[in-house]
C-alpha cells in the first residue's frame, strides 16, 4: 500500500503562496496523487489529481517531481478561506480502488 | 448540480442505543461510500458500495455496524448497539465510478455522533 507523509501543519501570509508538500515514495507506476482539503465542520472536497504529470486548475497547481515520489500542492495566492486540512492521497488498485486518508496537513493562512 | 445529502447533521445517544444515518449521494453515481471520522484524524472508509452491491467492508465493524443501499442509490448506515468510541462524524460520499481517472469522491457535510 502506497502511504503518504505531511507536516502536520503550516502557516501562510495571506496573499502568498502556499506550498504543501507530500512524500509518497512507495508509490507505483499506475496510482494517482490526489488532493483533498476539508474546511472546518464540512466534508472533504476535491482540489486536484496528477499522475505524472503537473497539473493546474482553478483552485491550485499540483507538482509531482520525475521519480513520482512526492509532490506539491500550490495554492498560488493564499486566502483566509483556505485555511483547512489539506490531505494528500494516493490511490491504490485493490480492486475498488480504495482512498486512505492520512491525517494530513493544517494550513492557517494568516492575515 | 445537488451535492450529497446527509441527515440527520447532529445525533445524541447513549451507549448501547441504535442509530441510523441517512445518505443520497449525487444522481448517476455509481459509487457510495460511508467514512468514520474521528475527531483529529482523517476520514476511515468503513464500505464502499458499487451499485448496490458491497466492494470493500473490511473496516466495517460488522458485530455492531450494517449498511445497505437500497436500489443502487440512497444508503443508510446503522449501528446497534453503540459504544462510546462511536463517537465521530460519519461522511457519505459518492463517485461517478470507481475505478480509471472518474475516481473523484464529492462529499456530504456528514453526521456528527456522540455517544454519551
Amino acid at each position: 500500500d502506497a502511504k503518504t507523509t505531511q507536516p502536520t501543519s503550516m502557516d501562510c501570509a495571506e496573499g502568498r503562496a502556499a506550498n504543501l508538500p507530500c512524500n509518497h515514495s512507495t508509490i507505483s507506476g499506475n496510482e494517482y496523487v490526489y488532493w483533498y482539503r476539508q474546511i472546518h465542520s464540512q466534508g472533504p472536497q476535491y482540489i486536484i489529481h496528477g499522475l505524472k504529470n503537473n497539473e493546474t486548475n482553478e483552485m491550485a497547481s499540483l507538482i509531482i517531481t520525475e521519480d513520482r515520489k512526492s509532490s506539491t500542492l500550490i495554492l498560488p495566492h493564499a486566502t483566509l478561506r483556505d485555511t483547512a486540512v489539506y490531505y494528500c492521497i494516493v490511490r491504490y488498485n485493490t480492486g475498488g480502488f480504495k482512498t486512505i486518508f492520512g491525517a494530513g496537513t493544517r494550513l492557517f493562512v494568516k492575515a | 448540480e445537488a451535492g450529497v445529502a446527509q441527515s440527520p447533521r447532529y445525533k445524541i445517544i447513549e451507549k448501547r442505543q441504535s442509530v441510523a444515518f441517512w445518505c443520497n449521494p449525487i444522481s448517476g453515481h455509481a459509487t457510495l461510500y460511508w467514512y468514520q471520522q474521528i475527531l483529529g484524524q482523517g476520514p476511515k472508509l468503513l464500505i464502499q458500495f458499487q451499485n448496490n452491491g458491497v466492494v470493500d467492508d473490511s473496516q466495517l465493524p460488522k458485530d455492531r455496524f450494517s449498511a445497505e443501499r437500497l436500489k443502487g442509490v440512497d444508503s443508510t448506515l446503522k449501528i446497534q448497539p453503540a459504544k462510546l468510541e462511536d463517537s465521530a462524524v460519519y461522511l457519505c460520499a459518492s463517485s461517478p465510478a470507481s475505478g480509471g481517472t472518474k475516481n473523484i469522491q464529492y462529499f456530504g457535510a456528514g453526521t456528527r455522533l456522540s455517544v454519551l
